[in-house]
């Protein structure tokens, strides 16, 4: 079974400037999540999509962060315009269901360094 | 306050030891719980779910008291590959919070 992809694996850019990172779950998971994952730091969590929904995404810097799941698979989230503390990996996972207990498969991430 | 802690360590063990991690957490009302294993520069691997009950898989125990707001991890007869972090996670409804994670060196 395939897991979660993401790309790109790295990106460097300048403050100031946009970026988007895409994502596959793996097929048939019906919730997305979006982590971003400083260096030292835990996972924490931006945004959470059911389907195409979004569940949660009270975490999000929503001045500059945005995210989509059109058609409730793959999704993309941006960041426009970038700062230097949004350097850090940015996780994506996936999970069967919405329910406590379902296991979170994450994707191997996308490292983003700010200049 | 953060609504899940760890000690962020490091441990460092010699091979065959066994070490113990916790992890506390704030919200009495968190549902579900997990320990998650990252590899230096990679993503973050469910190791365990951990119940009420405690749960054992081979080397590792987890267990948790609700009581007390904790849970744990045991790992016995270390080997060098368990050299990682381990991530303590808590589910709360919808939201999910990661702890900041217990860096373990396991040496020769």
């Amino acid at each position: 079974e395939a897991g979660v992809a993401q790309s790109p694996r790295y990106k460097i850019i300048e403050k100031r400037q946009s970026v988007a990172f895409w994502c596959n779950p793996i097929s048939g998971h019906a919730t997305l999540y979006w982590y971003q994952q400083i260096l030292g730091q835990g996972p924490k969590l931006l945004i959470q999509f059911q389907n195409n929904g979004v569940v949660d995404d009270s975490q999000l810097p929503k001045d500059r962060f945005s995210a989509e799941r059109l058609k409730g698979v793959d999704s993309t989230l941006k960041i426009q315009p970038a700062k230097l503390e949004d350097s850090a990996v940015y996780l994506c996972a996936s999970s069967l269901e919405l329910s406590a207990g379902d296991t979170q498969y994450f994707g191997p991430g996308t490292r983003l360094t700010v200049l | 306050r953060k609504e899940v802690e760890q000690d962020p360590g490091p441990f460092n063990v010699p091979e065959g030891a066994t070490v113990a991690f916790n992890c506390t957490y704030s919200n009495s009302a968190s549902q579900s719980f997990f320990w998650y294993r990252q590899d230096c520069r990679k993503e973050p691997k469910l190791l365990m779910s951990v119940y009420s009950s405690g749960n054992e898989d081979g080397r590792f125990t987890a267990q948790l008291n609700r009581a007390s707001q904790y849970i744990s991890l045991l790992i016995r007869d270390s080997k060098l590959s368990d050299s990682a972090t381990y991530l303590c996670v808590v589910k709360r409804g919808f939201k999910t919070i990661f702890g900041a994670g217990t860096r373990l060196f396991v040496k020769a």
